[in-house]
């Protein structure tokens, strides 16, 4: 268990430009979530995966945001035309998640993230 | 919609004394209540949780909180602080609707100052 993975840590780009982000979530964990953080404030929740299935979206998720998870492994958050109010720390976390594991012991395991600064 | 409000951004104490962090919820169904610990540089950990059965949660690191209906709280609270308690504590309560117990709502967090 080398625990959640984010790529970059940190990523300094200028307004206007896309970037994208990785998360690479605990091996056999099937749930991944993404959450904004900015400064003086807790998460925000912006979407989840199980498996390879985007199962919901929060209405931050605006069109400019794109989250992938192609093969149910790895994911992606892309954002697109980048705006200086997208600046903050991007969160991955990751779960493992049955029908034979009760809901209420679905937890989360959080990367260290991805710190986006929008010039 | 459920939500959460941590009072007070920093709390400091001395080393050995009590750590009482407070949070407040709002839901409009049962809460699921969460506290969890930022360290500098480290991805956020969960210290412990609240799922309807006993009101009063141990967690790790000598944490605990209790689940008051009547006060809507779930403060945290430590009765020796140490140094390594120096971090960042956040309150949550998992969202309604959907099926996934990891859609959290948090506060806004609480910083943690320990001094000798």
């Amino acid at each position: 268990d080398t625990g959640v993975s984010q790529d970059p840590r940190h990523k300094i780009t200028k307004r206007g430009q896309n970037v994208t982000f990785r998360c690479d979530p605990i091996s056999e964990h099937n749930r991944l979530y993404w959450y904004r953080q900015t400064l003086g404030q807790g998460p925000e929740f912006l979407t989840y995966f199980q498996n390879e299935a985007q199962l919901e979206k929060s209405r931050l998720l605006s069109d400019r945001f794109s989250a992938e998870r192609p093969k149910g492994s790895f994911s992606t958050l892309e954002i697109q035309r980048t705006e200086q109010g997208d600046s903050a720390m991007y969160l991955c976390a990751s779960s493992l998640w049955g029908l034979q594991i009760p809901a209420t012991n679905e937890k989360l395991f959080f990367g260290s993230g991805t710190q986006l600064s929008v010039l | 919609a459920q939500s959460v409000t941590q009072l007070g951004s920093h709390v400091s104490v001395s080393e050995g004394a009590l750590v009482l962090l407070r949070c407040n919820y709002s839901s409009s169904v049962p809460p699921y209540l969460f506290w969890y610990v930022q360290y500098p540089n480290q991805g956020l950990q969960l210290l412990l949780k609240y799922t309807s059965a006993a009101t009063l949660v141990k967690g790790i690191n000598g944490f605990e909180a209790e689940f008051k209906k009547s006060e809507t709280s779930f403060h945290l609270t430590k009765p020796s602080a140490h140094m390594s308690d120096a971090a960042e504590y956040f309150c949550a309560v998992r969202a309604a609707g959907g099926t996934s117990y990891g859609k959290l709502t948090f506060g806004q967090g609480t910083i943690l100052t320990v001094h000798p």
